[in-house]
């Protein structure tokens, strides 16, 4: 596609439901990113990904959230067990090579924990 | 611990003065600093960046500068428009690390 797509774009659940966010990156982009923004807060890192490899979990907060890419392409992000402090935005993005000037996003999830 | 600081939420100009967005770093082991540029119901889109070795860099309207003693940069917009508003986040790395550390953000708003 033209862009990073990510679905949904908006997502409410109930606390102690899973979830699943869906990151479709750049196509032919090897690496790919989750990050995720917190009401008043920064973007904070959660994962990357070489490939379907993640070198790199140790911005994941909890044995809640875990995330697996599939054929070097599409990535999903799974929370388990959602608390309320998991609402915030989730952001995805790719890139060619290692360079942050080629880093693209999308326009990321906005999950809301009830 | 925030390693990236953006002290000021908000920030408004009139159109055609410069804009200044500060922010301000912690860990002396970043050596590669960016500006992100965000519209809202999209993600940032990358808009300059500099690295230690330097002390400006400039992108058209855009320069960046960074004062290493001090542990600031600031993104420098001039002149400012009306579709600049939009909310920038400053980030940092270590080296060519493909993790980012982001501050919070700073709205600017250009007024006609």
């Amino acid at each position: 596609g033209a862009g990073v797509s990510q679905s949904p774009s908006n997502k409410v659940t109930e606390k102690g439901k899973d979830v699943e966010l869906r990151c479709d990156p750049i196509s032919g982009h090897t690496a790919l990113y989750w990050y995720r923004q917190s009401l008043g807060q920064g973007l904070e890192f959660l994962i990357y990904f070489q490939g379907n490899s993640a070198p790199d979990k140790s911005g994941l907060p909890s044995d809640r959230f875990s995330a697996e890419r599939t054929g070097g392409s599409v990535s999903t992000l799974t929370i388990q067990r959602t608390q309320q402090e998991d609402s915030a935005v989730y952001l995805c993005a790719s890139s060619s090579d290692r360079g942050f000037e080629k880093l693209f996003f999308g326009s990321g999830t906005q999950l809301s924990v009830l | 611990d925030q390693q990236v600081k953006q002290n000021s939420p908000s920030l408004s100009v009139q159109e055609g003065r410069i804009s200044i967005l500060n922010c301000d770093y912690t860990n002396s082991m970043f050596d590669y600093f960016l500006w992100y540029k965000k519209y809202p119901a999209e993600g940032p889109t990358f808009l300059i960046s500099i690295s230690s070795i330097k002390d400006k860099n400039e992108d058209g309207r855009f320069t960046v500068f960074l004062n290493k003693s001090a542990k600031h940069l600031s993104l420098h917009i001039v002149p400012s428009q009306p579709g600049d508003s939009a909310v920038y986040f400053c980030a940092a790395s270590v080296g060519s690390n493909y993790k980012l550390t982001f501050g919070k953000g700073t709205l600017l708003t250009v007024n006609p």
